[in-house]
């Protein structure tokens, strides 16, 4: 089953911070962030794989909350490349190793 | 990071001819490799996974026999869309997980974009 994303969209000045949230109703092994540009392939963010693990990529940063199965993306002082599509990738505990369900994403648009 | 690369980058072909498109890990070896389908503004959906040495597994609604899928060696997997109609037209992207260790991470090609007319 797909994990849920949300919001669908955000739209954030330059400089403003969001959240992007994944819930899945299985229980997980890890949660993998992505994220996409228009026309182009993901780009590996991060993977999170204890529950209570917090990790950072430059000035995004996500959580993992492994009894409420659900993830946590945060895009903090936003740049303007931060824009895209933001994926959730899961992989159940009982999943076929490296099989991942992704969430329907959520759209990033950050403005000068 | 690892390096996965696909290709064709982009291909068009006439309707009931066969595409084959090629995942390559390029600098490490996978014994599993996945294959995913994307339309626009949609997710990624897993259509398979393939598997070094033995059959691909198809997820649910795929037809194996239409997306013929080959993983000869531990760095390269094909996936064949034989007899394409428009309606197969997709974006598709392979992704490559490191074998053995405990590293996890997987990585994605650069997307192979089928226009079928």
């Amino acid at each position: 089953q797909q994990p849920v994303q949300s919001p669908q969209a955000v739209i954030l000045r330059e400089g403003e911070d969001a959240v992007i949230n994944c819930s899945s109703s299985k229980a997980l092994y890890s949660v993998h962030w992505y994220r996409q540009k228009h026309g182009e392939a993901p780009v590996f963010l991060m993977i999170l794989l204890k529950g209570g693990e917090q990790k950072g990529h430059e000035k995004i940063s996500a959580s993992f909350n492994e009894k409420k199965q659900q993830s946590s993306l945060y895009l903090t002082a936003s740049q303007l490349s931060y824009s895209g599509t933001y994926f959730c990738g899961t992989e159940g505990k009982t999943d076929s190793w490296g099989k991942l369900q992704f969430g329907a994403g959520t759209q990033v648009v950050v403005t000068p | 990071g690892a390096v996965v690369s696909q290709h064709p980058s982009r291909v068009i072909c006439k309707s009931g001819t066969s595409v084959k498109i090629e995942c390559r890990s390029l600098d490490f070896q996978a014994t599993t490799m996945f294959w995913y389908r994307q339309f626009p503004k949609q997710s990624l959906m897993l259509m398979a996974t393939s598997n070094e040495g033995s059959k691909a597994t198809y997820e649910q609604g795929v037809e194996k026999d239409k997306f013929l899928i080959n993983h000869a060696s531990l760095t390269l997997s094909t996936l064949t869309v034989t007899s394409a109609h428009p309606e197969d037209s997709s974006f598709y992207i392979c992704s490559a997980r490191e074998s053995g260790g405990a590293v996890v991470t997987q990585y994605f090609g650069p997307g192979t974009r089928l226009t079928v007319l």
